[in-house]
């Protein structure tokens, strides 16, 4: 069965703090593919990344950056010096081969203080 | 840049009301999804739409819900009979191309809220 489990619900740091937002999925599948999706105040989600399954390497855009790891099955999502604007819902999503879907986690709510 | 725009923003209905949500996909998209957010909860799949045929549809799609695309431009979610649980904000997404590697564009939601 598929699953998209983000155990941090809600996290709260101060700007430039470095945060780390966890992501583990599961899937029978061999070949899938893993998103992150912003999710700010005004409501609209907003696609940041995705990853195939067979590419383990870590990306970084800007202050962001998502480390992949097939062992543990987990696609973190890591944002280093934290700004108010990257206060958001921030959810992880898993689609699997011959499917158009998006399978998403419950999301985990940054808060990023002045 | 080109967005998926979503009408109206809040849908007020009385239980056992028909409504209809509509889209505006991005214009040389050619599949189209809806997804709905109970609050507070994840974003959950509801049905995906290709070439004026549903190509797949969650366990949450049953015959209550229906879509359409009755034009070049619109594509619509209509929910025949509301229920207080169909309370959720339901997101229009589109895409170029299926599959799982694609990167779907979404609406900013429709808040409706079953009285």
């Amino acid at each position: 069965a598929q699953k998209v489990t983000q155990a941090q619900t809600e996290i709260s740091v101060v700007e430039k703090e470095d945060v780390t937002l966890d992501c583990v999925y599961e899937t029978r599948d061999t070949t899938y593919y893993l998103f992150w999706y912003k999710q700010p105040p005004s409501g609209e989600l907003v696609f940041l990344i995705r990853r195939n399954s067979f590419d383990e390497q870590n990306e970084i855009s800007g202050r962001y950056s998502w480390n992949f790891q097939k062992s543990t099955s987990s696609f973190n999502f890591t944002i280093t010096a934290s700004q108010v604007v990257d206060s958001a819902v921030y959810f992880c999503a898993l689609s699997e081969a011959n499917t158009d879907k998006l399978i998403f986690g419950t999301g985990t709510r940054l808060q990023v203080f002045p | 840049e080109p967005e998926v725009t979503q009408t109206p923003s809040h849908q007020v209905t009385q239980m056992g009301q028909e409504v209809i949500l509509r889209c505006v996909p991005i214009s040389n998209h050619l599949y189209f999804y809806w997804y709905r957010q109970i609050l507070g909860q994840k974003v959950e799949f509801l049905v995906s739409f290709y070439n004026n045929e549903i190509s797949e549809k969650s366990e949450i799609f049953d015959d209550q819900f229906s879509v359409e695309r009755p034009d070049g431009s619109n594509f619509t979610l209509k929910i025949r009979s509301t229920k207080l649980e169909d309370s959720a904000m339901y997101f229009c997404a589109s895409s170029e191309r299926g599959g799982p590697a694609t990167e779907a564009f979404f609406g900013q939601g429709t808040r409706l809220t079953v009285v």
